[in-house]
């Protein structure tokens, strides 16, 4: 049990583009999604924390209008990267917590943003 | 504001024992938790400690001392596929969500 899936696994776009990244629990009810971000040998930087149904919490220094979050169900949150620039080019791991699942959260597999 | 502390990396042979260790300074504390994330990949989940003390699991324990806002991750009977990075995380106290993430400590394993 708690499986955490993303899509995509990796994604190559063009500066200016928009991307959008979908996290999903596959066998438990997500009442918390996290979205990190992770750079080549540093650690995980969160990014923000979603719970389902209300506006997502950014942490500081990250734009809310340049990564927008939507929670839209126990199951689905989706990170939308708008306008993207090189230096957004990163690993974006989504998290997920569960009622009656234990203390941690669960990792999805990682999305792999390169943005020429 | 919150510091946690690790090596930045560590080698170790194959067969052997390694132990991790994790220091933290935060201004509330509910739980100590240990990931592993190979290369790549995204952080899978090893342990949590919240209570002094050691929490066995198969060839991984745990380690925590509160009083001195220190943890260690103990590996024995080292395998190649060991080789990854360990990350110690403390949640905070206020809010249940909050995960604050060391910089992680890069194992090798030699043969």
């Amino acid at each position: 049990g708690a499986v955490v899936s993303q899509h995509p696994s990796w994604v190559i776009c063009k500066s200016g583009t928009s991307v959008k990244i979908e996290c999903r629990s596959l066998d438990f009810q997500a009442t918390t999604m996290f979205w990190y971000r992770q750079f080549p040998k540093q650690s995980l930087m969160l990014m923000a924390t979603s719970n389902e149904g209300s506006k997502a919490t950014y942490e500081q220094g990250v734009e809310k209008d340049k990564f927008l979050i939507n929670h839209a169900s126990l199951t689905l949150s989706t990170l939308t990267v708008t306008s993207a620039h090189p230096e957004d080019s990163s690993f974006y791991i989504c998290s997920a917590r569960g009622l009656a699942m234990g203390e941690t959260q669960y990792f999805g597999p990682g999305t792999r943003l390169l943005v020429l | 504001g919150q510091n946690i502390d690790q090596p930045t990396e560590m080698t170790a042979t194959e067969g052997a024992i390694v132990q991790i260790n994790c220091t933290y300074q935060t201004s509330g504390f509910n739980g100590l938790f240990w990931y592993q994330q190979h290369a790549g990949e995204a952080p899978t989940f090893l342990s949590y400690n919240v209570l002094d003390g050691l929490e066995e699991k198969g060839r991984f324990s745990s380690f925590l001392s509160r009083s001195k806002g220190y943890s260690y991750l103990l590996l024995k009977e080292l395998q190649m596929k060991d080789s990854a990075s360990y990350l110690c995380a403390v949640r905070d106290l206020y809010n249940f969500n909050k995960f604050y993430f060391g910089s992680g400590t890069k194992l090798n394993v030699k043969p």
